[in-house]
């Protein structure tokens, strides 16, 4: 399933740095997104969401951007700190869809 | 803040056994969904489960996978007779709200090995 694309593996930003994720999707059935936070050992911790009617959702230092003519959405992370370091994944869902389609996740890391 | 559980964290089988993973979602949550994940690759639907019945499954979820609410807490997934290929973490997660809107919650999920 390639329709959730996350073309960065890793990502190491130094903190009190911004950290920027990228997602692509291709199928534009797609309206909403949401973007979750897997640390090893855990499940996928819920970050935020949006919905193609908008175009930016922020919630505290996380802020996600949807650019739906080109079915590219980014995650801003500001500032980063420390306990940012985990697998960052970008999800998607159609109007009539169940189920979430993920990327492959994209592994961040803060440097002290 | 409520969470959903998964048990056993870890489940080691031998091919051909039958294995059941279980689930207690979040306990306002309606709608039920398994994912997996096979190390190095992405996370994968396999099905969701909303009044007591499939809503919707994958390509993965055949006739050797099946899901069933016992009661009205847990939600589990049986694994009729396991292959090494369904060796991976499995997610169990839940939802308020369905069709193409909420946000989904998962379990810390379930390691299954199969040898």
């Amino acid at each position: 399933d390639q329709q959730v694309k996350q073309n960065s593996p890793s990502l190491s930003v130094q903190e009190g740095r911004i950290s920027i994720l990228n997602c692509d999707y291709t199928n534009s059935m797609f309206d909403y997104f949401l973007w979750y936070k897997k640390y090893p050992a855990e499940g996928p911790t819920f970050l935020i969401s949006i919905s193609s009617i908008k175009d930016k959702n922020e919630d505290g230092r996380f802020t996600v951007f949807l650019n739906k003519s080109a079915k590219h959405l980014s995650l801003h992370i500001v500032p980063s700190q420390p306990g940012d370091s985990a697998v960052y994944f970008c999800a998607a869902r159609g109007h009539n869809d169940y189920k979430l389609s993920f990327g492959a996740g994209t592994t961040v890391t803060v440097r002290a | 803040e409520p969470e959903v559980t998964q048990t056993p964290s870890h489940q080691v089988t031998q091919m051909g056994q039958e294995v059941i993973l279980r689930c207690v979602p979040i306990s306002n949550h309606l709608y039920f969904y398994w994912y997996r994940q096979i190390l190095g690759q992405k996370v994968e639907f396999l099905v969701s489960f909303y009044n007591n019945e499939i809503s919707e499954k994958s390509e993965i979820f055949d006739d050797q996978f099946s899901v069933e609410r016992p009661d009205g807490s847990n939600f589990t997934l049986k694994i009729r007779s396991t292959k090494l290929e369904d060796s991976a973490m499995y997610f169990c997660a839940s939802s308020d709200e369905g069709l193409g809107r909420g946000e989904q919650y998962f379990g810390p999920g379930t390691r299954l090995t199969v040898t």
